[in-house]
């Protein structure tokens, strides 16, 4: 199975910018995609195919990369984005997610 | 809107088995894959699976082949998933996501079911 790797926990203060990143033990091409779930909530869908925004989600997060690096950005990070990321892969059979890394906002 | 609501939470004896409904609405339920995803308390998302709901056709992650079936009743716009031969290690939240077909990433999810084993 594709791992995905991403660091635990980060903090930062409100309005820097900060780069959560997952990097995968196999190419994934471009078919990653990022997610964002805060406690007692079903993840929600950030940008999907490394780089794409999903409708609704603020311009403030972006996402890059492409074979098995990839990276999201926050920038401005605001108070309300306190939660944890998760990457997952949908190149590789079976679709795999990394482990969360948990964003703090001090 | 898109909406998937789930069925509510399950407290379920060792060995048995239990059968997790997800209702989609707000789209055409059979354009669209419907995808489980496991969360062990505190821990990390597992894909179990998916299927189509046009033709029935399911694809399982080889972990979960003999624990997880996944159906679809089209007259209500419902999937289930049931989970059989039930062990604390099936003690999780479990989500119903809606699956783009050309990605594969979740754009809308259940609100989960708690499944505790229990005796």
């Amino acid at each position: 199975d594709t791992v995905l790797t991403q660091s635990p926990a980060l903090a930062v203060s409100p309005g820097e910018r900060v780069t959560i990143s997952c990097r995968a033990s196999e190419s994934v091409s471009t078919g990653m995609h990022w997610y964002q779930q805060k406690p007692g909530q079903q993840p929600k869908l950030l940008i999907y195919g490394a780089s794409n925004l999903e409708s609704g989600v603020p311009a403030r997060f972006s996402g890059s990369g492409s074979g098995t690096d990839f990276t999201l950005t926050i920038d401005p990070v605001e108070a309300d984005d306190t939660a944890t990321y998760f990457c997952q892969q949908s190149w590789n059979d079976p679709f795999t997610f990394g482990s969360g890394t948990k964003l703090e906002i001090k | 809107q898109v909406n998937l609501l789930q069925s509510g939470a399950a407290l379920v004896k060792p060995g048995a088995s239990v059968k997790l409904s997800c209702k989609a609405s707000g789209y055409t339920f059979t354009d669209y894959y419907i995808h489980w995803v496991k969360q062990s308390h505190g821990k990390s998302l597992e894909w179990i699976g998916y299927i189509n709901p046009n033709s029935g056709y399911t694809n399982y992650n080889e972990k979960f082949k003999s624990k997880a079936t996944l159906t679809v009743d089209k007259s209500t716009n419902t999937a289930y998933m049931e989970l059989s031969r039930l062990t604390s290690e099936d003690s999780a939240t479990y989500y119903c996501t809606r699956g783009d077909t050309y990605y594969y990433y979740f754009d809308y999810w259940g609100q989960g079911v708690m499944v505790t084993v229990s005796s």
